[in-house]
């Protein structure tokens, strides 16, 4: 496989669930992120890691709960979701965390979250 | 005052025409600039990267970029319906991962 993937591609969770979302980069990049897109809304960057340490955290609520164990995977666990947190997950990886380049972003296809 | 602005659309533009995209920016700091191209129900994918003042020219797109005007633009030349799209602009304003995004540009390119 190439690139970035992501799973699941859709979830459909009630507000007590607890899920976790998958992130995976072939790419051989150093840094890795966790983005969440609503409608009409930018993209709003949640979590940081470079070389498997959390470098960012983006005043995100203690419900969605980051982990990075090795620079390939990245998941993002979810527990006690609110209907407002329904959005697209996108996971995406860069060369380095640091640098001009480090604005170039490989993403995965994203997670559609639906919290009923 | 939003960080990166853009013209939310919808621009549309008939096939073969000129679109143009602008973006502007607050932060006069800002070191690198990039274009995003995400089609409805996927996901963002990097199309242009401008770093110094002027233009930079890939295949069908320009990137413009001028600094002291704190602008940045992308023009696509003999647009093509597969252009259709949200153009999504991002800034880069410390030299590291702190990407803005702007909200997107919708393009629709009619035959």
């Amino acid at each position: 496989e190439t690139g970035v993937t992501q799973t699941p591609r859709h979830l459909v969770m009630g507000m007590t669930n607890k899920k976790s979302l998958k992130c995976e980069q072939h790419l051989g990049h150093n840094a890795m992120y966790w983005y969440k897109q609503s409608a009409k809304k930018p993209l709003e960057l949640m979590f940081v890691y470079s070389l498997e340490e959390r470098v960012e955290n983006n005043s995100v609520p203690s419900r969605f709960s980051p982990e990075c164990p090795n620079s390939s995977h990245l998941f993002l666990h979810l527990h006690t979701l609110q209907p407002e947190d329904s959005a697209l997950y996108l996971c995406a990886s860069s060369q380095d965390s640091i640098g001009s380049r480090a604005g170039e972003l490989f993403f995965g296809e994203g997670s559609r979250l639906t919290v009923l | 005052q939003k960080e990166v602005e853009q013209n939310s659309g919808p621009l549309s533009v008939p096939e073969g025409a000129i679109a143009s995209l602008n973006c502007t920016y607050s932060d006069r700091g800002s070191q690198s600039f990039f274009w995003y191209r995400q089609y409805s129900g996927k996901s963002p994918e990097l199309i242009m990267s401008i770093y110094s003042n002027g233009d930079k020219e890939d295949g069908r797109f320009t990137a413009q970029l001028n600094k002291a005007s704190q602008y940045v633009s992308l023009l696509i030349r003999d647009s093509q319906p597969s252009d259709s799209a949200t153009y999504l602009c991002a800034v880069n304003m410390a030299g590291d991962y702190k990407l803005s995004f702007g909200a997107g540009t919708t393009v629709t390119v009619r035959a």
